[in-house]
């Protein structure tokens, strides 16, 4: 089974900073996921990645795919109260989606 | 959002009584999951399902068992409940199962005493 690592686990900064979150893993992903989820919901889709070196934005969110497509990251620019949540990475592959254990994020106004 | 109902929402239960947890989506798709999420653990999955009466083992499945008689409902059993089986369950749903989107439920807050 694949694993997944995030980082960092917590993220508490103040509102209007900008900041990085990192998925990686050993073994090359076929696609990427980016999710949200926020207090005592499940968790929402915010983009798929597939191309190595890919980069997609989402309003104020840059996600990239590396070129080796064994890692990932997730760039919040001014970022503001509502974006807080779990971010949670997932590969999905021939089997069943695997996810990352989240990196907390708190934006703290 | 998609249509996906979890019941019960909340539960609270005895240590070796049986429990059902149900899913209800009316989105007609074929793939449903059952997930449970633990803090240090992140999502991990229980059981899935790839059609009626088709279903298959995930990560941590032992303890529980599932049954999909209809397209539309996905029910996980814990026969005799433990307290390591206080989490907070998430049933999903996919059209596909490679790389497509999964829509989440809200969850179900379980509490074995």
């Amino acid at each position: 089974t694949q694993l997944l690592e995030q980082s960092p686990q917590f993220l508490s900064i103040q509102e209007g900073e900008n900041l990085t979150v990192y998925c990686n893993s050993s073994s090359v992903f076929s696609s990427l996921q980016w999710y949200r989820q926020e207090p005592g919901e499940g968790p929402v889709l915010l983009v798929t990645v597939v191309t190595g070196g890919e980069v997609k934005k989402l309003k104020r969110l840059t996600f990239q795919f590396g070129d080796a497509r064994k890692d990932s990251s997730l760039h919040i620019t001014a970022a503001q109260p509502g974006d807080t949540g779990l971010y949670l990475c997932a590969q999905g592959g021939s089997e069943k989606l695997v996810f990352g254990k989240g990196t907390k994020l708190t934006v703290n106004p | 959002d998609a249509g996906i109902t979890q019941s019960p929402r909340h539960k609270v239960t005895e240590t070796g009584t049986p429990v059902t947890l149900r899913c209800h989506q009316t989105e007609n798709h074929r793939y449903m999951y059952w997930y449970r999420q633990d803090p240090g653990h992140g999502l991990r999955l229980i059981h899935y399902s790839y059609g009626v009466k088709d279903t298959d083992k995930g990560e941590v499945s032992d303890g529980y068992s599932v049954s999909r008689s209809k397209t539309e409902d996905f029910l996980l059993t814990l026969e005799s409940a433990t307290s390591s089986q206080t989490s907070v369950y998430f049933c999903a749903i996919s059209e596909s199962l490679v790389g497509d989107t999964i829509y989440f439920g809200e969850g179900s807050w379980l509490t074995v005493v």
